[in-house]
């Protein structure tokens, strides 16, 4: 199965562009690239998902690479709000087992 | 609409009692799912359900039961709970199969077996 790989944290200025970057070396042609974020003492939320081009939704955008192997989640102007364990996950018809991964904890710094 | 609906949000259980935890959704979503969070880790799928009368397992199914009563109902059953099973239980559905359909979850309920 395709692995991502995320920073284990990340630090960002409120107000500020924050660029969450994912890792996905092994991605085969039918993974869907999946977002959610965790806040604390929540359920995950989902922010978006994209399969070959760039996606944007009224809360982030998802920049794909060319060949598929990395994926930038971008938020574009971070609040407070923003602060949570963001997960890169890799979702296709064979794998539906996948888990999450530990993801990326993002602090936005006031 | 109230989304996703889990019932209990905490509960005690001793070495080898059973119990069962309660999802509903209102979105007449076709797929449901059920992960476990241990503390500092990720999420782990325990059972899904692609569409109502199926379900399967998913990474982590061994003392787990689920049953998918109707399009809004799925049940997770532990028949004889072990400290191994302490963790945040979440419950989640689909409008169809996760892979490319954005998925809503619960609030969760916190589990502890002594």
């Amino acid at each position: 199965d395709a692995k991502t790989t995320q920073p284990n944290s990340m630090e960002s200025n409120e107000e500020e562009p924050v660029h969450l970057p994912c890792n996905h070396s092994t991605i085969s042609g039918t993974d869907y690239i999946h977002w959610y974020r965790q806040l604390p003492s929540q359920g995950p939320e989902y922010v978006i998902h994209g399969l070959t081009s760039n996606v944007n939704n009224r809360m982030a955008s998802l920049a794909i690479a060319e060949d598929r192997k990395s994926s930038t989640l971008i938020l574009h102007r971070a609040t407070l709000r923003d602060a949570a364990v963001y997960y890169c996950i890799l979702i296709n018809f064979g794998n539906e087992k996948l888990t999450f991964g530990t993801g990326t904890r993002l602090t936005i710094i006031p | 609409n109230a989304g996703v609906t889990q019932t209990p949000k905490f509960q005690v259980l001793k070495t080898g009692q059973s119990m069962t935890l309660q999802c509903a959704q209102d979105m007449n979503h076709n797929s449901m799912y059920w992960y476990r969070q241990d503390p500092g880790m990720g999420l782990r799928l325990i059972y899904y359900s692609a569409s109502e009368g199926t379900t399967d397992k998913g990474e982590v199914p061994n003392g787990y039961n689920v049953s998918r009563l109707n399009k809004r109902e799925f049940s997770l059953r532990l028949e004889s709970a072990a400290p191994s099973q302490t963790s945040v239980y979440f419950c989640a559905s689909s409008e169809f199969r996760r892979i490319a359909y954005e998925q809503y979850f619960g609030p969760g309920t916190r589990l502890t077996v002594t």
